[in-house]
């Protein structure tokens, strides 16, 4: 099965301090994903990428930045934590245009920012 | 922006009920619609997935997809314990590669 390794697992960070989350997959997967987790709220794309060097906004971007600097690799940058940064973060990755196309998760890491 | 509404928010189920769960989604160009299961404390994996309009069977598990309807289900007969979890329905555009989830639902399944 696909693996996708995440670091660190769990992080605690002080307001407007700046955190990085790591992203490592090794199936050569074009798409990878990061979402953020919250009761209520199901999955929600923050950022995503087709390929090494591409980014995209998702759906709540804003407070985060990304950066895939090879096809491995996807990071997650909060530059200014905020305390509604809390959450749970999982990344994913998975290819696109097939037919049994899925995605793969990586454990998740717990983010506290007090 | 695509938006993906999953209802029940919750359910209980006796063991051996068939269960069914539901998900809508406002872009009609979608063309990639998925489940995700995700025990407590675990990421989500997929369950199964379908592109085209119509029913999908994979074991005790059933898709049903009606596009012009801006709706797909997911049925699962004779339920579990082992089943207990919060499921997630995931759409997208393959052009775009763009993958939504819904709000998910949280099923209990009592023995």
């Amino acid at each position: 099965e696909a693996a996708v390794t995440q670091s660190p697992r769990n992080k605690v960070a002080v307001t407007g301090g700046k955190v990085t989350l790591s992203c490592n997959q090794t199936n050569n997967h074009n798409n990878m994903y990061w979402y953020r987790q919250d009761t209520g709220h199901g999955l929600r794309l923050i950022h995503y990428s087709y390929g090494a060097g591409s980014t995209e906004k998702g759906d709540i971007p804003d407070g985060y930045k990304a950066s895939r600097p090879s096809q491995e690799n996807f990071s997650l940058i909060l530059e200014l934590a905020t305390p509604s940064q809390t959450s749970v973060y999982f990344c994913a990755s998975g290819d696109a245009g097939t037919a049994n196309e899925r995605l793969f998760f990586g454990h998740g890491t717990k983010l506290s920012v007090l | 922006q695509q938006k993906v509404q999953q209802s029940p928010e919750s359910l209980i189920v006796p063991e051996g009920a068939m269960t069914s769960l539901n998900c809508t989604f406002s872009d009609s160009a979608s063309q990639y619609f998925a489940w995700y299961r995700q025990h407590s404390g675990k990421a989500p994996k997929a369950l199964m997935s379908i592109f085209s309009n119509g029913e999908k069977e994979e074991g005790r598990f059933t898709i049903h997809l009606n596009k012009a309807s801006l709706h797909f289900s997911l049925h699962i007969r004779d339920s579990q314990p082992s089943d207990s979890a919060l499921y997630l329905c995931a759409v997208s555009r393959t052009n775009t590669n763009k993958v939504v989830f819904g709000t998910g639902t949280r099923l209990q399944v009592l023995p």
